[in-house]
């Protein structure tokens, strides 16, 4: 099946510090979604993307839509130990039903 | 309060055991799944039923066994598991039709094989 390549796999930052983690793939996705999970919890929606080159921002949280349609990144700022989790991209494939492919996920850890 | 129940949230039970697990979602969502999450692998979707009819099963073994009685409630019946099927088992929901919002999932069942 169609894959999702997310880095990086980990990522150990202290406190304050920005972060950057993107996902890539060879197959063009009409929607690009990031989700993070809390540990024993289900993924929550942080930010949906519709479109090439979109800009979102929530909060502290921003993403983009890569121009090619092949890729997303997502960044947050000034992190905090509660940022602690792991994110996960996710995309709609074109013709796919709504159905999405989610990256391996980036596990974040903040030493305050 | 995700919008998206599921019960129970952990389970033990032995390779003979029959359970299931529940699903329920309260945002008038029209599309159910099942995703298996295991340590270090990614999501793996399982079951997709759209309008409470099935319309992917990704090669999930028959000792697994959904039920969707109605477009807020899926189950997934078990019987004969095996240890490797100890996981995280996620139900997810999402509006198909004008527009897509991703998925809204809930917060899962941790099932223990013994």
């Amino acid at each position: 099946g169609q894959q999702l390549n997310q880095s990086p796999q980990s990522m150990f930052i202290q406190e304050g510090e920005d972060v950057s983690m993107n996902c890539t793939s060879s197959s063009i996705f009409n929607t690009w979604l990031w989700y993070k999970q809390d540990p024993g919890e289900g993924p929550v929606l942080l930010i949906a993307l519709y479109k090439a080159g979109e800009l979102t921002s929530n909060g502290r949280l921003t993403a983009q839509f890569g121009i090619t349609r092949k890729d997303s990144f997502l960044n947050i700022s000034a992190s905090i130990p509660s940022d602690v989790g792991i994110y996960f991209c996710a995309g709609q494939l074109p013709g796919s039903n709504y159905k999405l492919t989610f990256g391996k996920g980036t596990l974040l850890t903040v030493n305050p | 309060e995700t919008g998206v129940t599921q019960t129970p949230r952990h389970l033990v039970m032995g390779m003979t055991n029959k359970k299931s697990l529940k699903c329920e979602q309260h945002l008038g969502h029209n599309a159910m799944y099942w995703y298996k999450q295991s340590a270090k692998k990614p999501l793996e979707l399982m079951f997709v039923y759209n309008f409470k009819e099935q319309t992917e099963n990704n090669s999930v073994p028959s000792r697994f066994s959904p039920e969707c009685p109605n477009s807020s409630h899926l189950f997934l019946h078990l019987h004969t598991l095996q240890p490797e099927d100890s996981a995280l088992y996620l139900c997810a929901s999402s509006h198909l039709g004008q527009g897509f919002y991703g998925y809204t999932f809930g917060s899962g069942t941790r099932l223990t094989v013994v």
